[in-house]
């Protein structure tokens, strides 16, 4: 296992369009997270999944955004309509735990810009 | 909405030389952890401290923790150009399984 993966790193899309991006955490990780950076500011919370379930969502998450982990391996995040405000990096990250929050192992992002 | 405020935003130094960085948070915690970001990359997940915990080491790496003051410091010592990075705190949304980050101090150390 050679940590988490995420896919594409880079997406550049027209305004308007759809966009799906792709997380692969560390496979015995239960836990999986996705966050949204901006230039200059730290990660933002916007969903978080616990084997398949989806137990939070953010107030940041619209109705655009919808994310999936299906049979809790692997997990997308999909943007539908996109603004230009939606562009940002885009970070999952999984942890292994039922109880108290430990360290993440995040991966290396997908950068999305929107024209 | 960021938990964390990391002071200062900005420090610049010289190799050999110490760097402390001081995080504020506003709920109660379970526990407290640092992050390192290399620009345009992921995070890296360098220590944890406890609620119930004062000081922790790692390597060159000291975090403190004031739970009655809502504060952390992180001190790396004998700093060194590959230091280069952003760094944040973040804590546990105490009741929740998350993490809530902070807005990082970018520290630039020149050789």
């Amino acid at each position: 296992d050679t940590g988490v993966s995420q896919d594409p790193r880079h997406k550049i899309t027209k305004r308007g369009q759809n966009v799906t991006f792709r997380c692969d955490p560390i496979s015995e990780h239960n836990r999986l997270y996705w966050y949204r950076q901006t230039l200059g500011q730290g990660p933002e919370f916007l969903t978080y999944f616990q084997n398949e379930a989806q137990l939070e969502k953010s107030r940041l998450l619209s109705d655009r955004f919808s994310a999936e982990r299906p049979k809790g391996s692997f997990s997308t995040l999909e943007i539908q309509r996109t603004e230009q405000g939606d562009s940002a990096m885009y970070l999952c990250a999984s942890s292994l735990g039922t109880g108290e929050v430990v360290g993440y192992t995040f991966g290396s992002g997908t950068r999305l810009t929107v024209v | 909405s960021q938990q964390g405020e990391e002071d200062p935003q900005a420090l610049s130094i010289q190799e050999g030389e110490n760097a402390t960085m001081n995080c504020s948070y506003k709920t109660s915690i379970n526990n407290l952890q640092w992050y390192r970001q290399n620009s345009g990359r992921g995070l890296v997940h360098l220590i944890l401290i406890r609620s119930n915990e004062r000081e922790k080491h790692s390597g060159r790496l000291r975090v403190t923790l004031d739970t009655s003051k809502k504060s952390s410091s992180l001190l790396i010592t004998a700093s060194r150009a590959a230091d280069t990075a952003s760094y944040f705190c973040a804590t546990d949304d105490s009741g929740f399984q998350k993490l809530v980050f902070g807005t990082g101090t970018r520290l630039l150390v020149s050789p």
